[in-house]
């Protein structure tokens, strides 16, 4: 079985501040870990992924990710806010190779002016 | 290139009809998942479609159905409607089952609301 669990459901943060968000995972195999970001009214686009290798990912939009075996963690994090990253951003993970994937329930992220 | 197009973008239905919504994936890409967003959650997998055929399932009832087509279209099938049921669903595709270097892409998805 696996599961996602990401801690605050709404994060807010001034522009030019720092972003993170949290996730951890539990999972019975080496996992596969994913970050979504959700804009109102539209479907989720892939920010950045785990799947082997480096532990630190990067992503698009200046995201990047850290995969923590021993804490069972996958934090996003961008240096600098923008207003433009004001989203829902959702943490996944896949233990298998069908590409199922479990989401945790989400953080809404404010971004203020 | 169009992305994975879904229809209709929005439905309200009564308890107890059946409904079908419509995915065409992402040119290029053979497989079709279906995920089940209900308001303030993150998205559930419901099933996964690869040659026409249900390759993986999530916990939903057999209410929940679906098809392929051989050009990679799918339809999501719900019978005997609940409340519960009311939610955004999500169609994602993708090249292949097993490589994650083929990422997913989602469509937009379909707000069903039963009343």
């Amino acid at each position: 079985a696996q599961s996602v669990t990401q801690l605050g459901s709404h994060v807010s943060v001034s522009e030019g501040a720092l972003v993170l968000l949290r996730c951890n995972y539990s999972s019975s195999v080496p996992p596969y870990l994913f970050w979504y970001v959700q804009y109102p009214n539209q479907g989720l686009q892939l920010l950045l992924k785990y799947t082997t290798g480096a532990t630190l990912v990067k992503g698009i939009n200046g995201f990047e990710a850290e995969f923590k075996k021993s804490e069972t963690s996958f934090h996003l994090t961008k240096p600098s806010a923008h207003m433009s990253d004001a989203a829902e951003y959702f943490c996944a993970v896949s233990s298998t190779g069908r590409r199922a994937l479990t989401f945790g329930s989400g953080t809404r992220l404010q971004v203020q002016p | 290139d169009a992305g994975v197009t879904q229809s209709p973008t929005h439905l309200i239905k009564t308890r107890g009809q059946q409904v079908t919504l419509r995915c065409s994936p992402k040119s290029g890409h053979d497989t079709v998942s279906w995920y089940q967003q209900a308001l303030g959650q993150g998205p559930q997998f419901i099933f996964q479609y690869y040659e026409e055929e249900e390759r993986q399932r999530g916990n939903f009832p057999d209410r929940f159905s679906g098809h392929q087509f051989p050009n990679y279209s799918s339809e999501l099938n719900v019978n005997a409607l609940l409340l519960g049921d009311s939610a955004l669903y999500l169609c994602a595709s993708t090249l292949g089952t097993t490589s994650y270097n083929s990422p997913l892409h989602f469509g937009n998805g379909t707000r069903l609301t039963v009343t």
